[in-house]
């Protein structure tokens, strides 16, 4: 059982080029969630899903975009590639409303935009 | 004001003591509260809970204080094991999305 794997864990990106972060899942988690770690701001949400087919916004949306086709996985897009998107992300999935059971993270990906 | 501030420490202690930390949150309408611990460049990992009767495991407890908007984690008899950041985790409105401290760092000296 993997739990919840993220793809790529490094990444260098030049300033403008895109890229998308891989979130797997094989726990049948209904709820994923994709964040952003930096140093002194806790972990920011980006965006979320409840289910298959859906996405919504989290507290840091602009600049990224995100899909989720398929329950076990979540996708998150840079589509031009900022500094200010230098950070750790981090997915999480929960198998539903995270109220009583909390999230189960990925273990990251770090990434830098030069 | 943020919605969950937390101490950031560092919290330096001897193996054997009692440690706690406090969170405060804005959302008096939270009806969700966790601790989380993250070891130095991993991922959060779940470590409790918090209810509104105060719950225990292990050497951790922690307690919830409605009126006053914060909830505790209290550590005893401290392991080196026990060394990681500590964060506080609180449910938003729609309830979907939960915020995070920026964690308070405990070190557990020999």
């Amino acid at each position: 059982n993997a739990g919840v794997t993220q793809t790529p864990k490094f990444r260098v990106l030049k300033t403008g080029q895109s890229m998308t972060l891989l979130c797997a899942q094989d726990m049948n988690h209904e709820y994923m969630y994709w964040y952003r770690q930096d140093p002194g701001m806790g972990l920011r949400l980006i965006h979320y899903s409840v289910g298959e087919g859906t996405t919504a916004k989290g507290e840091v949306p602009d600049g990224y975009n995100v899909s989720r086709l398929k329950k076990q996985n979540f996708l998150l897009g840079l589509e031009s590639a900022a500094p200010s998107q230098t950070s750790v992300y981090f997915c999480a999935s929960s198998y539903s409303s995270p109220l009583s059971y909390g999230y189960t993270f990925g273990s990251g990906t770090r990434l830098t935009v030069v | 004001r943020k919605e969950v501030e937390q101490d950031p420490g560092p919290f330096n202690v001897p193996e054997g003591a009692t440690v706690a930390f406090n969170c405060t949150y804005s959302n008096s309408a939270s009806q969700s509260f966790f601790w989380y611990r993250q070891d130095c460049r991993k991922e959060p990992k779940l470590l409790m809970s918090v209810y509104s009767s105060g719950n225990e495991d292990g050497r951790f407890t922690a307690q919830l204080n409605r009126a006053s908007q914060y909830i505790s984690l209290l550590i005893r008899d401290s392991k080196l094991s026990d060394s990681a950041t500590y964060l506080c985790v609180v449910n938003s409105n729609t309830g979907n999305q939960f915020y995070f401290g920026t964690g308070t760092s405990l070190t557990v000296i020999p």
